[in-house]
Formats: structure tokens, C-alpha cells, sequence
């Protein structure tokens, strides 16, 4: 069964520091996905990374994947408060052909000015 | 439509009820997931439909829980006698086509559940 883990699950940061998020899985996969989640709202698509050593980056966020060891990072810079929201990866697994994502237990990031 | 649609947006039923809950998803799309999200949680994968047939569902809880798509586009989820323990948020998703291209999933607002 895929896991996939994320941390740290709470972050509190100040405005204009950098921090990583970390997400972990379990087993084979070649796509993984980042998702925002605004309070009482639905998840948003940040980033898709499709392969190895993948590097996406939108703003002040960046992501990327190393398949071999199994982990994505999604890093911050010069973080602001517009950036408080809940962030989620998602693996694909290949055992099901991909047509199902598990989640992790998502980050909840608060910027503080 | 330009995105995923669900409705209701709430509901709120008592224990034991009957509910159904609706999809409507972006228009092409083949393929179509329900999650449920509890609270603090990441969602959680209930059934996966491409086209108009179930091709996974063993996310789905128990026997109280079946999802149809009759035509290939809305989808409905029906929880029969409802547990308290169903409280929460219900979440479609839709792709271009499952397990292809990116698998990119663009989630609808939800159907938040209450079983009181």
C-alpha cells in the first residue's frame, strides 16, 4: 500500500524567510503532484513533476522530485502572508496505473508578517 | 462548464437517512474521482470512474456507498443509511483521461456532509 508522508504538518513562518516542505512516499511512482488548500476551499494544482530530478518553479514556490530516493520538496522563498494555506502532495501509483492519487496529510503553512 | 461543479455545497442529514450527493464535471473529461476529506486530513481516494464504468472502487468504504455515471459526464454518490462517522467533505475530481497524459486532477468546492 502507497504512503505517502509529509512534514513538518504545521509550519509557522515570518515574512520574507525560505523553508522546505518535505513529502516521502513508499513506493515506485514517476508523478507526483502539489496542491494548495485554502480554508473551506477546494485544492488548487501547483505543480505536476513527471519525472526524475523534475524541477518546477511558479513565483515563490519550487518544487521538485528525486524518484530514487523517493522524495519531493517544495520550497519557499521570501515567503508572504498570501502564502498561508494548507499544501498537499499527491502520488500516483503505478501499481494502478495511475488513475488514483493518495494524498499526504497535507502542511499547514501560516506566514506571519 | 468551466470547472468541476458539485452540489449541494452543504448538507446536513440526520443519522440513518439516505443522501446523494452530485457531480457535474469539467466538460471532455473521461475521468472522474471522488475523495473524502476529513478533517485536518489529506483526501482520501473513494472510487474512479473512466466513462461510464466503475474502474476502481476500492476506496469505497463499505457496502452503503455506490457511485454511478450513467451517461459519462455527472456523477452521483449515494450513501445509504448514513453514520455519524460520514461527516465529511466529499470532493470530485476530473481528468482528460485517467491514468494518461499528466493525470492532473481539478478538484470541484466539495460537498461538505453533516450526519447528525
Amino acid at each position: 500500500e502507497l504512503k505517502v508522508e509529509q512534514n513538518p504538518l504545521f509550519l509557522s513562518m515570518q515574512e520574507g524567510k525560505n523553508y522546505t516542505i518535505y513529502c516521502n512516499y513508499s513506493t515506485t511512482s514517476d508523478r507526483l503532484y502539489w496542491y494548495r488548500q485554502d480554508p473551506g476551499k477546494s485544492l488548487e494544482s501547483l505543480f505536476v513533476l513527471l519525472s526524475n530530478g523534475a524541477v518546477k518553479q511558479e513565483g515563490r514556490l519550487m518544487a521538485s522530485l528525486d524518484t530514487k530516493a523517493r522524495l519531493s520538496t517544495l520550497h519557499i522563498t521570501a515567503a508572504v502572508h498570501d502564502l498561508s494555506a494548507t499544501y498537499f502532495c499527491a502520488v500516483a501509483s503505478k501499481e494502478t496505473s495511475g488513475s488514483r492519487l493518495t494524498f499526504g496529510e497535507g502542511t499547514q503553512l501560516t506566514v506571519n508578517p | 462548464g468551466a470547472g468541476v461543479s458539485q452540489t449541494p455545497s452543504n448538507k446536513v442529514t440526520e443519522k440513518g437517512k439516505y443522501v446523494e450527493l452530485r457531480c457535474d464535471p469539467i466538460s471532455g473529461h473521461t475521468a472522474l474521482y471522488w475523495y473524502r476529506q476529513s478533517l485536518g486530513q489529506g483526501p482520501e481516494f473513494l472510487i474512479y470512474f473512466q466513462g461510464t464504468g466503475a474502474a476502481d472502487d476500492s476506496g469505497l468504504p463499505n457496502d452503503r456507498f455506490f457511485a454511478v455515471r450513467p451517461e459519462g459526464s455527472v456523477s452521483t454518490l449515494k450513501i445509504q443509511r448514513t453514520e455519524r462517522g460520514d461527516s465529511a467533505v466529499y470532493l470530485c475530481a476530473s481528468s482528460l483521461q485517467g491514468g494518461g497524459n499528466t493525470g492532473e486532477l481539478f478538484f470541484g468546492e466539495g460537498s461538505r456532509l453533516t450526519v447528525l
